[in-house]
């Protein structure tokens, strides 16, 4: 039973072009969580997606960045324009749709973006 | 605003040494709370999860305990060896659509 997926493990660009990060959740959760790491910070929430929906889009910078759940596939989170400072390791997180609000979480292995 | 604070940033010891990471949080509506360990590079392996319902967690070496009262949970590790080397992260599950709130972590360094 494979955990979060998450491909490219390692992502390089170069300032302005677009970078897409996939996450796929654990088979059967239906809730997927991202999370964005900069260098020597915390992991910071970026955004709370059920399939087909956004939940929570609170903390995703206002500009460039998007994300989508859709009904088959993986989720998508997409960040246009790149800039430096959005070099970061961006970790996806699944749970399952257990009726509860704080249902246990599971990482996949981040990917690691670097923008030149 | 849920914080969480990670006591010490960093800490160095010697092999066999029994210690402690302490992590304590600003709103005590903490609903369950996460301990991880992440390696320099890699991605975030979970050690114990306290559920609401519970005050402590154990796990071979491994301890942690959780006071809602007072807002604090403790990572205790018996025996440390050179491979505990890590950040170890604290995580509380409170946000508000049950997003995740991470302390900045405690970089551990077990000297052989």
């Amino acid at each position: 039973n494979a955990g979060v997926m998450q491909n490219p493990r390692h992502l390089v660009r170069r300032r302005g072009q677009e970078a897409r990060l996939r996450c796929s959740p654990v088979k059967g959760h239906s809730h997927v969580y991202w999370y964005r790491q900069l260098p020597e910070e915390g992991l910071k929430f970026m955004v709370y997606l059920q399939k087909e929906n956004i939940i929570d889009e609170s903390g995703m910078p206002k500009e460039r960045f998007s994300a989508e759940f859709p009904k088959e596939g993986p989720s998508i989170l997409r960040i246009q324009q790149v800039v430096r400072g959005d070099s970061a390791a961006y970790f996806c997180a699944s749970s399952p749709n257990t009726g509860g609000l704080y249902n246990e979480q599971f990482f996949g292995p981040g990917t690691r973006l670097t923008v030149l | 605003k849920q914080e969480v604070t990670q006591i010490p940033a960093a800490l160095s010891v010697p092999e066999g040494e029994n210690l402690v990471l302490n992590c304590s949080f600003t709103d005590s509506a903490i609903y369950n709370l996460q301990w991880f360990r992440q390696d320099p590079g890699k991605g975030l392996t979970s050690l114990l999860l306290i559920q609401s319902s519970q005050r402590e967690q154990t796990s071979g070496r491994l301890n942690a305990s959780l006071d809602k009262s007072s807002g604090r949970s403790t990572l205790y590790i018996a025996a440390s060896q050179p491979g505990d080397s890590a950040t170890y992260l604290c995580v509380g599950y409170g946000g508000s659509q049950g997003n995740l709130i991470f302390g900045k972590g405690t970089k551990l360094s077990v000297k052989p």
